[in-house]
């Protein structure tokens, strides 16, 4: 089946550096990639969803200065967390929904999530 | 507006024993279901869907769930649950179109008992 892999899977930072995580659609097309953000015993929060050679759309709340996100082909997405603090540690999910009519056409696949710990 | 519930924070059975966990959702358009679990520290995987159809579909690890479009509901069930089922389930719902990203419920945690 489809896969969405993600790297890397933790990421330990110093606060004010910056951090990059990558989503990649390993067998299929994704014209449109989506990053959530789970805390602790939370469910999934949708940060931004991000399309294909267009600039991502940012949920309510969401800092896009902070949380670049880039979707520059049709298998990668690219979160960086920007300055990282404290507060920024959290849990980073992508997920990867395929080009109609391709393989993975329509659904949503996740990837394993990147924990990221800023110290 | 736009939801899913799970009235269910936390619940315990003993293994062997049946299991439902419940999943209401408010949604403007024919709603996509979906159900995943998800072990301490990793993704989400995916049990099952629901675009259309039978109203009682199959996933995987044996379990099963119903779409009842009157009570706006989607809950998942197994006949007997394992050990090994203890983790955090989420149901989620969504468009069908592909920009739509899914709404996530906040998650029932199960445990297991034996």
């Amino acid at each position: 089946g489809a896969v969405v892999s993600q790297h890397p899977s933790r990421v330990i930072c110093k606060s004010g550096t910056s951090v990059k995580i990558e989503c990649r659609s390993l067998d299929f097309q994704a014209t449109t990639m989506f990053w959530y953000r789970q805390f602790p015993k939370q469910s999934l929060m949708l940060m931004a969803t991000s399309n294909e050679g267009s600039k991502a759309t940012y949920e309510q709340g969401v800092e896009k200065d902070k949380f670049l996100i880039n979707h520059a082909s049709l298998t990668l997405s690219t979160l960086t967390v920007t300055s990282a603090h404290p507060e920024d540690s959290s849990f980073y999910i992508c997920s990867a929904r395929g080009a109609p009519g391709g393989g993975g056409a329509g659904e949503l696949f996740f990837g394993e999530g990147s924990r990221l710990t800023v110290l | 507006a736009q939801s899913v519930t799970q009235p269910d924070i936390h619940i315990t059975v003993s293994e062997g024993a049946s299991l439902e966990l419940r999943c209401n959702y408010s949604y403007g358009a024919t709603p996509y279901l979906f159900w995943y679990v998800q072990s301490p520290g990793q993704g989400l995987q995916l049990l099952l869907k629901y675009f259309s159809g039978d109203t009682l579909v199959q996933g995987i690890k044996g379990f099963e769930a119903e779409f009842k479009r009157s009570q706006s509901s989607f809950n998942l069930r197994k006949p007997s649950v394992h050990w090994s089922d203890a983790a955090e389930y989420f149901c989620a719902v969504g468009a069908g179109q592909a920009g739509t990203a899914l709404i996530f419920g906040k998650g029932t945690t199960l445990s297991v008992s034996s």
